[in-house]
């Protein structure tokens, strides 16, 4: 058990509707990430937030758009899903933002676009 | 970050030692080297990370080459729970935000046998 949250665990919806994933950080944590793992592109960086505010971005598509609450929380929202949003969705969280030590993962939300 | 080389897959036997080698010919002095496995669907795990120091926790060995341009992953005794696609990564560790994501390729997939 990494520390790590993520809610829910599975989540099927049709194309065009709109979802929201949550995830906690271990507890202490500052940043949170997201990830993307999808059959043919692999794990791919999404974003990262530090202590509120948005540090990184990586491939992030403009549908898709994140926050991380004062209590450290953070929220991935995808809006208008195409088929092709099917995949897992990781959040981890680090202790750091300096761009070292580990990064802890949650348990991931699977994601059905149907 | 520098890219990284990893066969597709290998397989040990149970109770045997896993080598698991990487290439990095283009790191840089700033950069570590990191690795994470995935379990089937699960969320990415941390194993063990170093800069140019041999490097050994509770869970491996990192062997870096004296040139850093390869390294070796090692499961001292490896069991049917270490089955999973292990990711070397190559990463700066600064402030910058940017450089905080974690960048996965494809990863080599170890299979251990009874």
């Amino acid at each position: 058990d990494s520390g790590v949250t993520q809610t829910p665990k599975h989540l099927i919806t049709a194309t065009g509707q709109r979802v929201t994933l949550r995830c906690s950080p271990r507890s202490g944590d500052l940043s949170v990430y997201w990830y993307q793992q999808s059959l043919d592109q692999g794990l791919q960086f999404l974003i990262q937030y530090y202590n509120g505010e948005e540090r990184a971005k990586g491939n992030i598509l403009e549908r898709f758009s994140a926050q991380q609450f004062p209590d450290l929380h953070s929220e991935l929202n995808l809006s208008s899903l195409e088929l092709g949003d099917s995949a897992l969705y990781f959040c981890a969280s680090s202790a750091v933002v300096l761009g070292g030590g580990e990064q802890f993962f949650g348990p991931g939300t699977r994601l059905t676009v149907l | 970050d520098a890219k990284t080389t990893q066969p597709t897959s290998m397989d040990c036997a149970e109770g045997r030692a896993a080598n698991l080698p990487c290439n990095h010919s283009t790191i840089s002095g700033n950069e570590y080297v990191y690795w994470y496995r995935q379990i089937h669907s699960q969320g990415p795990q941390y194993i063990i990370h170093g800069l140019k120091n041999n490097e050994t926790n509770e869970m491996a060995s990192l062997i870096i080459t004296e040139d850093r341009k390869s390294s070796t992953l090692i499961l001292p005794h490896a069991t049917l729970r270490d089955t999973a696609v292990y990711y070397c990564i190559v990463r700066v560790e600064s402030f910058a935000g940017a450089n905080s994501k974690l960048t996965f390729g494809k990863g080599i997939t170890l299979s251990v046998r009874p």
